[in-house]
């Protein structure tokens, strides 16, 4: 049992480049999301989806594409990166209401 | 929209003191509770969490938590402290219709 992975671990973008964050979940879970983690900010929610098919916006959405094709997956897009989108994303996954399970994180650094 | 706050940003601690950590949410309905637990470079992790039934709850590692909802408080204690517990934490709340909300965290320094 797996639970949620979460790929790559590091990523160093150019500005303007895109690039995809891959989550995938072995649990089953209705519910993904992704969070961004800056110094003092806490985790702010950027896109989150509660099945198949249906996305909705997180707190910070803008620069950020997501989809949801099947429930295992749920990968987060950068559009055209920016210096700001430097920092650390968790992908999180969970039943409805229920304690989320988080990816080991992601370390984007945007030059 | 809902909220939640962590008062304290920067806690630190000698070993065997207590600790207390406050967290207040701001959704007046029914509401789930966590505390979760960050060491340096590693992801989330749950200590304890609050659905329904009894206000105080144990989590692992020695933690646990007091349900107030008159004052819409979920703070999280310790009795004794190690150097272990060196780390972040952090308090969120899930309500229906909307997703897990985070609050800003707090880091715990425990000096041994």
């Amino acid at each position: 049992n797996a639970g949620v992975t979460q790929t790559p671990k590091f990523q160093v973008l150019k500005t303007g480049q895109s690039m995809t964050l891959q989550c995938a979940q072995d649990m089953n879970h209705e519910y993904m999301s992704w969070y961004r983690q800056d110094p003092g900010m806490g985790l702010r929610l950027i896109h989150y989806s509660v099945g198949a098919g249906i996305t909705d916006q997180g707190e910070v959405p803008n620069g950020y594409n997501v989809s949801r094709s099947t429930t295992e997956d749920f990968p987060l897009r950068l559009l055209s990166a920016a210096p700001s989108q430097t920092s650390v994303y968790f992908c999180a996954s969970s039943y409805y209401g229920g304690e989320a399970f988080f990816g080991q994180g992601t370390r984007l650094t945007v030059v | 929209a809902q909220s939640v706050s962590q008062h304290n940003h920067h806690v630190i601690l000698s070993e065997a003191a207590s600790l207390e950590l406050g967290c207040n949410y701001s959704y007046g309905g029914t509401v789930n509770l966590f505390w979760y637990v960050q060491y340096p470079g590693q992801h989330l992790q749950l200590l304890l969490k609050y659905f329904s039934g009894d206000p105080l709850v144990k989590g692992i590692k020695g933690f646990e938590a007091e349900f107030i909802k008159s004052k819409f408080s979920f703070n999280l204690r310790k009795p004794s402290v190690q150097w272990s517990d060196t780390a972040e934490y952090f308090c969120a709340a899930y309500n229906a219709g909307n997703m897990l909300t985070f609050g800003g965290g707090t880091r715990l320094m425990v000096k041994p």
